[in-house]
């Protein structure tokens, strides 16, 4: 059975720090995806990371992906109060046409 | 822009009440799937469904059923709420293949579900 575990589970920064959210996941799989959610809203589409030493970048905010590790790291830069919010990442399950979700890490960042 | 619409945004149903949860997308997508967030715990998949009348369970199914009559509309059934179903539930939908062609599942907005 897979499974994804995040952690921390609850951060919170100072603006202008920079910080690291890590996605550990339990069995083989080939695609990786980040979400944010805001309170009260739905999930948001931040990346989808294919491959072995995939990095993508959006603004502050950068995903990596080690298949071998099975690791994914969501990296903000220079924090902004704007970036808080609960991040998760799911994992895509080979086989069925579904993901697997971790935990969720809220994210508080303070002025 | 892909919409995901969730018929119900909050409801209040009393114990061993049916429930009936609705989900239309607008982007003719094969894929739909009912979530459960609870807090620590992330998001939970119910069932998913790959086609009009088909239907797979989830990791959570035990007291949910789910309807899918049309592409579009994909029904979750609480068929007697229970407290412990209190939650944010969840639709999404995907195009068929998603995870092959490096593309991604549309989330609705939610329904937050309390059964007292």
């Amino acid at each position: 059975e897979l499974k994804v575990e995040q952690n921390p589970l609850f951060l919170s920064m100072q603006e202008g720090k920079n910080y690291t959210i890590y996605c550990n996941y339990s069995t083989t799989s080939d695609r990786l995806y980040w979400y944010r959610q805001d309170p009260g809203k739905s999930l948001e589409s931040l990346f989808v990371l294919l491959s072995n030493g995939a990095v993508k970048q959006e603004g502050r905010l950068m995903a990596s992906l080690d298949t071998k590790a099975r690791l994914s790291t969501l990296h903000i830069t220079a924090a902004v109060h704007d970036l808080s919010a609960t991040y998760f990442c799911a994992v895509g399950v080979v086989g069925p046409q579904k993901l697997v979700f971790g935990q969720g890490t809220r994210l508080t960042i303070n002025p | 822009d892909v919409k995901v619409t969730q018929s119900s945004r909050y409801l209040v149903k009393r114990t061993g009440e049916k429930v009936f949860l609705e989900c239309v997308q607008d982007m003719d997508h094969e894929n739909m799937f009912w979530y459960r967030q609870d807090p620590g715990l992330g998001l939970r998949l119910i069932y998913f469904s790959y086609d009009v009348k088909m239907k797979e369970k989830g990791d959570i199914p035990e007291g949910y059923s789910v309807s899918r009559e049309k592409k579009e509309r994909f029904s979750l059934i609480l068929e007697s709420a229970s407290t412990n179903q209190t939650s944010m539930y969840l639709c999404a939908s995907s195009q068929r293949g998603f995870r092959t062609r490096g593309n991604t599942i549309y989330f609705g907005e939610g329904s937050w579900l309390t059964v007292v």
